[in-house]
């Protein structure tokens, strides 16, 4: 959807580097989420925001930490990155009963 | 706890119906979600169902809901070569989270 975006799409890194995700959203909603994308394994929620001062763990929030800048942004950063952290991560924004996902930034950890 | 099972390749030839189905284990399930995602793309919402609903259609697509054998199915009619990508099942339960619970994902590939 036009209406979140992600930076960068692609990144490969190496392991122990500090790297950050960016997602931006225009409409306004309070709700964003991080998910994390394996092949043969689906979407799994690393964090999720409710508001700029809400932070909650998914299920897989070892090796991660979120920064809500502001209500229009949702950073996820790896502070010591690994190759198992190799993978698609996708951000979503909440609105009413549905998820609106970004294009997704493809992490390569060497 | 919960899960979303879905089988992981189907095949079908142009014109014909596809029919993926899903199953789920969280019996508070509020919605159900098809997501569609393109090679090398983000994931599209297709369509949802609320969990007392029965049937939804939408065009091309139907969605299947049996709520006693949490059991969900999406129709795709007069598939198309452009149909062809990764349909994934989810669900959410109740509660203020909103929390997207998926299944493996589907590979849909249409022979012309």
């Amino acid at each position: 959807d036009a209406d979140v975006t992600q930076t960068p799409r692609n990144r490969i890194t190496k392991t122990g580097k500090r790297i950050m995700l960016e997602c931006s959203q225009t409409k306004g909603h309070d709700r964003m989420y991080w998910y994390r994308q394996d092949p043969g394994l689906g979407l799994r929620l690393i964090y999720y925001s409710f508001d700029v001062k809400d932070i909650n763990k998914g299920e897989i929030s070892d090796g991660y930490s979120v920064s809500r800048q502001a209500q229009a942004k949702f950073s996820l950063s790896l502070e010591s990155a690994i190759p198992n952290q190799t993978a698609l991560y996708f951000c979503a924004i909440g609105a009413g009963e549905t998820q609106y996902f970004g294009p997704g930034t493809r992490l390569l950890v060497l | 706890g919960e899960d979303v099972e879905q089988s992981l390749f189907l095949s079908v030839r142009e014109g014909d119906s596809s029919v993926i189905n899903c199953t789920y284990t969280d019996s508070s399930s509020t919605y159900l979600y098809w997501y569609k995602q393109e090679p090398g793309a983000g994931l599209q919402l297709l369509t949802y169902i609320f969990s007392n609903m029965d049937m939804k259609q939408d065009q091309r697509l139907t969605v299947l809901l049996n709520k006693k054998d949490k059991h969900l199915s999406l129709r795709i009619a007069d598939t198309q070569t452009g149909d062809s990508a990764i349909y994934f099942c989810a669900e959410t339960g109740g509660g203020a989270t909103n929390k997207l619970i998926f299944g493996t994902g589907t590979l849909l590939a249409v022979q012309p």
